[in-house]
């Protein structure tokens, strides 16, 4: 099945610092990533997709790359705050089988005033 | 409000006591699953359904049962709960699988 990984685990950054996440994946025919941020305590939210027609795509300081002959996609964020401080979730659609997204194991971004 | 809700929030029990864990979504969503969240695991799926009365497992089924009468509703059972279901668990729903999942706020289970 579909296999998502996140890369690195944990990264600090000082305020103001871009921060850089690497989400890599299986299987080739999938079209659909997502990215998630779930704060201390809460729920999981969606924060950017992007789909597989498309190679870039930004949403204020957010944005997302994907890179589908190298099978990953990265998680961009610019000019970074406290209120990034998160974990956040990269997600693959898994083709073969059933219907679903497969996510990654989460990154923690610490981000230090 | 758009809106995904799961009762109870919090839940001690006890191993073999039959519990159900609800979850309602007021967005004619069609697409509902549910997840848990262990600490180093990430978001694992246990079942998901693609609307009413068709459900299917996902990546942790063992021990789980779900059922979807009514396409607002996705319950998730446990007939006989054990110490290793002690986890967070998460409702989320959307339109389609590849679309915007919402999440309900999550349910903490400690199972004793």
């Amino acid at each position: 099945g579909e296999n998502v990984e996140q890369h690195p685990s944990t990264l600090s950054v000082q305020e103001g610092d871009s921060a850089v996440i690497k989400c890599t994946y299986s299987d080739s025919a999938s079209n659909y990533f997502p990215w998630y941020k779930q704060e201390l305590g809460k729920r999981p939210q969606l924060i950017i997709d992007i789909r597989s027609n498309v190679g870039e795509k930004k949403d204020q300081r957010i944005a997302v790359t994907l890179n589908k002959t190298a099978k990953h996609f990265s998680l961009h964020i610019t000019e970074t705050q406290p209120e990034d401080s998160a974990v956040y979730f990269c997600a693959a659609k898994v083709t073969k089988g059933n219907n679903r997204l497969a996510f990654g194991k989460g990154n923690q971004v610490v981000v230090i005033p | 409000e758009a809106q995904v809700t799961q009762n109870p929030r919090y839940l001690i029990t006890v191993t073999g006591k039959k519990l159900t864990v609800t979850c309602s979504q007021n967005m004619n969503h069609e697409y509902m699953s549910w997840y848990r969240q262990d600490p180093g695991l990430g978001l694992r799926q246990i079942y998901y359904s693609m609307n009413v009365e068709v459900t299917d497992k996902g990546d942790v089924p063992e021990g789980y049962k779900v059922s979807r009468k009514e396409k607002r509703n996705f319950p998730l059972i446990l007939e006989s709960p054990s110490p290793n279901q002690t986890s967070l668990y998460f409702c989320a729903s959307s339109f389609q699988y590849q679309e915007t999942q919402y999440f309900g706020p999550g349910t903490r289970l400690l199972v004793l």
